[in-house]
């Protein structure tokens, strides 16, 4: 499927620790997208990453990709218990007309 | 608050029933999405306006019927839904490479 598959389905960590989180693909993508799903809301655009680069930060976000691997990474550096949430990746090939996601990590950050 | 607003937020309705969900956004983009979330699955792009036409339909049955009268709002309407139907309905909105969505609609069907 073309769809982005996150890695683990579930994640615990104290507040202070770094979270990391994993996103494999099938197919050829032009840019790779990570969301925030509090419960019950709506999603919300954190970063973009386009096939032509291998790394991107944002604050305490840090985003890799590997193309070869058809892999991406999500790092939270010192992560706050505002942090809990759920975290999707989303591959996009024309815009955002054809954007898949996946079933997404669910993160909790333990005060 | 992303600029695309949903209503209802919470909606119950029996299988026989007919109603609407509406999607509007102050963002002037030209695409407007539908998505279904299921529990344990992935976000599943039901339909996709730009410029108000239809540009995509994904298999969706046809008890979903969506509406797009201008490019800023969005409808869905509902009729003879079975319980299977019942998830978080999420209308999305975008100009570029990544979408803006609403907070959704949490649909129940009895």
């Amino acid at each position: 499927s073309q769809q982005g598959e996150e890695d683990p389905q579930a994640l615990s960590i104290q507040e202070g620790e770094n979270a990391t989180m994993n996103c494999s693909y099938k197919t050829s993508i032009n840019n790779l997208q990570w969301y925030r799903q509090n419960s019950g809301r709506g999603l919300v655009h954190l970063i973009l990453i386009r096939s032509n680069e291998r790394e991107k930060h944002s604050g305490r976000l840090r985003v890799t990709l590997d193309t070869s691997k058809k892999s991406s990474s999500l790092l939270i550096t010192a992560s706050r218990a505002a942090d809990t949430a759920s975290y999707f990746c989303a591959t996009g090939k024309t815009g955002a007309n054809n954007l898949f996601f996946g079933t997404g990590t669910r993160l909790t950050v333990i005060p | 608050e992303t600029g695309v607003t949903q209503t209802p937020r919470h909606l119950v309705m029996g299988m026989t029933n007919k109603k609407s969900l509406k999607c509007e956004q102050h963002l002037g983009h030209n695409a407007m999405y539908w998505y279904k979330q299921s529990a344990k699955k992935p976000l599943e792009l039901m339909f996709v306006y730009n410029f108000k036409e239809q540009t995509e339909n994904n298999s969706v049955p046809s008890r979903f019927s969506p509406e797009c009268p201008n490019s800023s709002h969005l409808f869905l309407h509902l009729h003879t839904l079975q319980p299977e139907d019942s998830a978080l309905y999420l209308c999305a909105s975008s100009q570029g490479e990544y979408a803006f969505f609403g907070q959704g609609t949490r649909l129940t069907v009895v």
